[in-house]
């Protein structure tokens, strides 16, 4: 069962306004965090921002904002003033607790959504 | 320093090469991953390293082979690949416990079989 999902393939904005990135989840483990990435063309995995399940606030990384809505089980990615270097692939992510000492953390990935910012 | 480092940044290999690939971290990190990514798709994992003992495998073909000589380093030995193999290899380190830790990964290398 799919258990990050991503609904916007791909998205426009224009430069200096703000986008909101959709990313609903699912996951019965009370213990999670929410992870966003950005992909460029090179292809690194940029680390954006972290929201735990346990977080009281909404997570903000200087123009990244998260929008952390435990119920319905969506973790939105807000970006304002959007610049032309924000075009990439964007990609939600969730680790769950692990189950098992020493078993690492397995880190779900949903099918990504790619900005791309127009002048 | 939060970086991953990976080499070669590419790689073109028959299908009876054999060839490895290096990722290297000095963040003191206790886990580290390899992911395979095919264009358009996100990262798949297919290894997790924990304190240097191998505590995941996704079910991935013997022609891949992990390897972890120190908890710095990883290796992933290559043999007798398919041309589906063909991919971006991302290698991926954080602290080894709790779900509150993010991934920081290196630049990948893209592998061509030919």
């Amino acid at each position: 069962a799919q258990k990050i999902t991503q609904t916007q393939p791909g998205m426009f904005v224009q430069e200096k306004e703000a986008v909101t990135l959709d990313c609903t989840y699912d996951t019965s483990d009370p213990s999670y965090g929410l992870f966003w990435y950005k992909q460029p063309s090179s292809g690194e995995m940029i680390f954006l921002i972290y929201q735990g399940s346990y977080d009281q606030q909404n997570a903000t990384e200087g123009r990244y904002s998260l929008n952390f809505q435990k119920a319905r089980k969506s973790a939105n990615l807000v970006i304002s003033a959007s610049q032309l270097g924000d075009s990439a692939m964007y990609f939600c992510a969730m680790r769950e607790a692990p189950k098992l000492k020493a078993a690492g953390n397995k880190l779900t990935f949903g099918g990504g959504t790619r900005v791309l910012v127009k002048p | 320093d939060t970086e991953v480092t990976q080499t070669p940044k590419h790689l073109v290999m028959g299908m009876t090469n054999k060839k490895s690939l290096k990722c290297e971290q000095h963040m003191g990190h206790r886990a580290m991953y390899w992911y395979k990514q095919k264009a358009k798709k996100p990262p798949e994992l297919m290894f997790v390293y924990s304190y240097e003992k191998l505590s995941i495998n996704e079910s991935v073909p013997s022609r891949f082979s992990p390897e972890c000589p120190n908890s710095s380093l990883l290796n992933l030995h290559l043999h007798a690949l398919q041309p589906e193999d063909s991919a971006l290899y991302l290698c991926a380190s954080s602290q080894e416990r709790g779900y509150t830790y993010e991934q920081y990964f290196g630049p990948g290398t893209r592998l061509t079989v030919t």
